[in-house]
This record gives structure tokens, sequence and C-alpha cells, in this order.
């Protein structure tokens, strides 16, 4: 299994400003995604971090939006810019753990944004 | 495009009661998830499924799935209170793990006393 720490767990944010979400493993993970979870809503996948080259976003997501690192194998961050009311939601960070069989995804405690 | 269904979205029982929560997807699939949210929280791991066939309990909770009908159920017997939360079903594509996860919209279960 992974253990996922994930900063900050919440924050109120201004309009129009930026906040970036850390998300620290516990070990080397290949693969990191982002997710977004909008208020009663399911979660969608914003991206995938690659680690050494750029994220891969999906569709409705742009990197001006949502800027990703992945200096390393254990680490990635997700900055949300210019933020504005639409954008208060739950994002999670999920990694998945290779282990044949037991492959399985896990997802850390969520940073809930609130955007006043 | 990969599409997962989930059904029914609200559900309100009584404790004692048996229930299922269905969920169907679209395309093949490397793995089926269950998992559990509890209000403000992160998302719980309740079940991987793999194969054909699979069957997977704990405690109150048991999961299935059948790959050929594209279908997972979540069977939750004799509920108690404890049980309420959001039940997410989540299809892994082809590829490894490579592509992240597609969530179904989740069920809202309540229990009631």
């Amino acid at each position: 299994s992974a253990v996922i720490s994930q900063k900050p767990s919440r924050d109120i944010c201004q309009r129009g400003t930026s906040l970036t979400i850390q998300c620290q493993v516990d070990s080397q993970v290949t693969m990191m995604f982002w997710y977004r979870q909008q208020p009663g809503q399911s979660l969608t996948l914003i991206a995938t971090a690659n680690q050494g080259s750029e994220a891969t976003y999906e569709s409705g997501f742009v990197i001006d939006k949502f800027p990703i690192s992945r200096p390393n194998l254990t680490f990635s961050t997700l900055t949300v810019s210019n933020m504005s009311p639409e954008d208060s939601s739950i994002y999670l960070c999920s990694v998945v753990s290779f282990a044949g069989m037991n492959t399985e995804a896990f997802f850390g405690q969520g940073t809930r944004l609130t955007v006043v | 495009e990969l599409k997962v269904e989930q059904n029914p979205l609200f559900l309100s029982m009584q404790e004692g009661k048996n229930y299922t929560i269905y969920c169907n997807y679209s395309t093949t699939s490397d793995r089926l998830y269950w998992y559990r949210q509890d209000p403000g929280k992160s998302l719980e791991s309740l079940f991987v499924l793999l194969s054909n066939g699979a069957v997977k309990q704990e405690g109150r909770l048991m999961a299935s799935l059948d790959t050929k009908a594209r279908l997972s159920t979540l069977h939750i017997t004799a509920a108690v209170h404890d049980l309420s939360a959001t039940y997410f079903c989540a299809v892994d594509p082809p590829g490894g793990g490579a592509d992240g996860l597609t969530f179904g919209k989740g069920t809202h279960l309540i229990i009631q006393p």
C-alpha cells in the first residue's frame, strides 16, 4: 500500500488568487493523478502528473488553470490558478501502487477548497 | 469513452434490511474498485475486483464482478447505521493503471435506525 500526505487539508481563498496543493507519498510511485470533486458530485480526473515531463490533462482542464509539477517519484503539486467560486471543490491526489494482482489505487485525504 | 453508471444514486433504508447497489461500465476494464466516502472525508478503499466471477466480502458488504455483463454489485446485508455513507464504483480502463479511474456518480446511502 501507499501512504499519501496531502496539504493543506482545507483552505478558504479569495477569488483571483492561486493555491498550490502538495502531495507527498511514502514510496516511489510511477503513476500519480489529480482529481476534482465538486460539491455533491463524483470525482473527475484532472490530469496525470508525469515525472520529468509535462502533465497529461483530461478534456476540460488546461495547464494554465491547473499547472502541475512532478519533480520526483514521491511528490507532486497542483496549483489552482486565478480562482473563482466555481473552483470550490475537494481536490484529491491519487497514486497507483503496482503489485501484480495487488495493483491498487490509493487516495490522499483531499484538500477542501472554498473560494470566496 | 469509458462510462460508468451507478444506481441507485440515492438510497434510504432501514436497519436490518438488505440491498444492492449496481455499477455498469461501458468498455473492458482491468479492475473495478468500490470506495466509501464519509461526509467531508477522502475515499476509503473497500474492494478491488479483477476477474470475472470475483466475489469479495468484508463484514456486511459483499462485492461481485461479472466482466461479461460489465456489471459489478455491492450488496449490503442486514444494514446498520454505521454504513451510512456515499459509495462509489470506479473502473480502471485497460492500460494497467496508467490512465486514471473513471468514477460512477456515487450512491448516497442513508440507513435509518
